[in-house]
């Protein structure tokens, strides 16, 4: 069974940078596994962050990257902003027309 | 403008049925890869099923045997039939598009919320 880890909780100042990994309980996340990131706030449907590892959806501000570091997906905001304040999930292509999504970050920003 | 709905959900008892759909507007179904993605509640997200453009499925392995994802191409209306619910089926439902570019959920709908309980 394929299971995508996140960290649990992660708090950033105001202004400051975080960055929020994805990974795989065994073995390494590359670019083939297209990962994605969703942004979702209390009773809000997802939000499309970040696909295919690094390109940002429409409308989403730069400073919102994507990447893969070491063996991991990484999101960076850069910047962060208070209304940055939201659960964040990664999703992972395992296999052709196989999703998996990591338990999701819940950012604190203060 | 691209427009996801779902309908459809409720409380049902365990071992009963529901049917969700999810209607579509700006675009059509039967060209595009869809899927549904459930959020039990205070959860994280888990894919549900996913309906190829050329009618093929796949779903997760909590759900297979029990789930079936379909759709009406006139209605232009994605559905999720699903039987023998349990509780551990609670959750809000989402129908999404598939970004073909990016194998990722591009667009999502508001999501529908079905309750397993006696």
């Amino acid at each position: 069974q394929t299971v995508v880890t996140q960290e649990p909780s992660f708090s950033v100042s105001p202004g400051g940078t975080v960055t929020l990994t994805c990974g795989l309980s065994s073995g390494s996340v590359s670019t083939s596994d297209y990962p994605s990131w969703y942004q979702q706030t209390p009773g809000q449907a997802p939000r499309t962050l970040i696909y295919s590892t690094h390109t940002r959806s429409s409308g989403v501000p730069d400073r919102f990257s994507g990447s893969i570091l070491g063996n991991k997906a990484a999101l960076t905001i850069t910047g962060a902003q208070a209304d940055d304040e939201s659960h964040y999930y990664c999703a992972l292509y395992i296999s052709r027309g196989f999703w998996v999504f990591g338990g999701g970050t819940k950012l604190t920003v203060l | 403008e691209v427009q996801l709905v779902e309908s459809g959900g409720g409380l049902v008892q365990p071992g009963g049925s529901l049917r969700l759909s999810c209607a579509v507007s700006g675009f059509t179904v039967n060209t595009n890869y869809l899927s549904w993605v459930r959020q039990a509640p205070g959860k994280g997200l888990q894919w549900v099923s996913l309906l190829y453009s050329g009618g093929n499925t796949n779903y997760a392995d909590s759900v297979k045997g029990r789930f079936t994802v379909s759709r009406h191409n006139s209605k232009n209306t994605l559905f999720l039939q699903m039987n023998n619910l349990r509780a551990e089926d609670t959750a809000v439902y989402y129908c999404a598009r598939i970004s073909r570019q990016g194998y990722s959920f591009e667009y999502w709908g508001q999501g529908t919320l079905v309750a397993v309980s006696s």
